[in-house]
Parts: C-alpha cells; sequence; structure tokens
C-alpha cells in the first residue's frame, strides 16, 4: 500500500486566500484524522472521522476552519480566508477498524501564508 | 481529563550512549500506551505499544514497559545511535481511537 498521502506537500499562500488541504486514506482504513503541528503549540488534533463521519471537530480552532469526507478515499481541510498565524504542518492520519491507537500518518503538508 | 507528560527536551547524547525518555500519564481507567516517532521531515511513526499492566512494547532496540503502580511508559535504549535522531512522542488511548499526546522530545545524537 501507498501509504496515506497528502497533497500538496508545501503550498505558499497570501493572506485572505483560500486553501484547501488534501488527503487520501490507506484503503480499508475507517478513521481519519487531521492534525497540525507547529513549534507553539506542537501537534493538535483539529477533527477525526469515523466511516466518513466527523466524531470530534473540538479542536478546530475557529470558523474559517472546515473538513470534509466525501467518500472513504478522500478527506479534504479548507481554510478560507487564510492568516499568517495558520502557518504550521498539517498532518493527516488514518487508522484501521479496532487499530487500537495505530495510527498511520502521511508525510504532511507545510502551509506557509505570508 | 486524560494528559501525558513528557520530559522537556531537547535531548543530547554521544553514539552508543544509553537513553531514557520519561513519560507519565494521568487517565481513568487503563489505557494503551504507545511511543511514536517523528524523523525529520516525516509524519510519524508507531514505534512501540503497549496495552497493559507490566507489558513491555518494544522495537528498534528500543523498550518500554507499562507501570501502572507509577503511571509511567519510560521508553529506553541500551545504546543510541545518529539514526535514531528524531522526536519522541508518548501517548496514551482508550481504544476510540482518539490519541492523546504529550509534547514531544527532541533527541539528536552526536557522533
Amino acid at each position: 500500500d501507498a501509504g496515506v498521502i497528502q497533497s500538496p506537500r508545501h503550498e505558499v499562500t497570501e493572506m485572505g486566500q483560500e486553501v484547501t488541504l488534501r488527503c487520501k486514506p490507506i484503503s480499508g482504513h475507517d478513521y481519519l484524522f487531521w492534525y497540525r503541528q507547529t513549534m507553539m503549540r506542537g501537534l493538535e488534533l483539529l477533527i477525526y472521522f469515523n466511516n466518513n463521519v466527523p466524531i470530534d471537530d473540538s479542536g478546530m480552532p475557529e470558523d474559517r476552519f472546515s473538513a470534509k469526507m466525501p467518500n472513504a478515499s478522500f478527506s479534504t481541510l479548507k481554510i478560507q480566508p487564510s492568516e499568517p498565524r495558520d502557518s504550521a504542518v498539517y498532518f493527516c492520519a488514518s487508522s484501521p477498524p479496532a487499530g487500537g491507537g495505530i495510527q498511520y500518518f502521511g508525510a504532511g503538508t507545510r502551509l506557509s501564508v505570508l | 481529563g486524560n494528559s501525558v507528560t513528557q520530559m522537556e527536551g531537547p535531548v543530547t547524547l554521544s553514539e552508543e550512549a544509553f537513553l531514557t525518555i520519561n513519560c507519565t500519564y494521568t487517565a481513568t481507567g487503563y489505557p494503551s500506551l504507545f511511543w511514536y516517532v517523528q524523523y525529520p521531515g516525516e509524519g510519524l511513526q508507531l514505534l512501540l505499544k503497549a496495552t497493559k499492566a507490566d507489558d513491555k512494547g518494544s522495537n528498534k532496540g528500543f523498550e518500554a514497559t507499562y507501570r501502572k503502580e507509577t503511571t509511567s511508559f519510560h521508553l529506553e535504549k541500551g545504546s543510541v545511535q545518529v539514526s535514531d535522531s528524531a522526536v519522541y512522542f508518548c501517548a496514551l488511548n482508550f481504544g476510540n481511537e482518539k490519541l492523546t499526546f504529550g509534547t514531544g522530545t527532541r533527541l539528536t545524537i552526536i557522533p
């Protein structure tokens, strides 16, 4: 399997622009997680899905952030409008049924908002 | 709530030194415990896990033992290599798939 695939790997945008990050989980996995990592705040869980349904979005920082999972093989994290403080590395991870806490992470998207 | 506390980094060691990274947890009940590792420029990956008290997880020369009495899961390796340089995260979960991570400990090994 190719693992969790995230795109793009790097994104540079200007403040106020819309940003869309994409994730393809491992086939057969039924949990999908979005994380944000910064030096100041460390690793933060933003939202996670089970069988394409959002289970916990309490980590989403504000209304500018939204996430969708239209099917089992694709998820997006959208920021609109983007702000410089959104600059971070965003990770997607997936987990198999009854995975018992074992998550498989993608390589991440490094977002820079100028 | 549940939480994980790791020793502050960064940690710098010479090659072949003994490594310990401390991890303690606070939780209601008996969680599963994990160590994840993040190499430079990559996502996290599972290093080892333990699911019940006194279990020892091991992988790539690393070990950690689930200590219920001290609520700890310290990571150890007898002889570190330059390739072990990475950030190490301790984490817990209760089977709902959501992980609670510690803040991470950056390890640098000097040749």
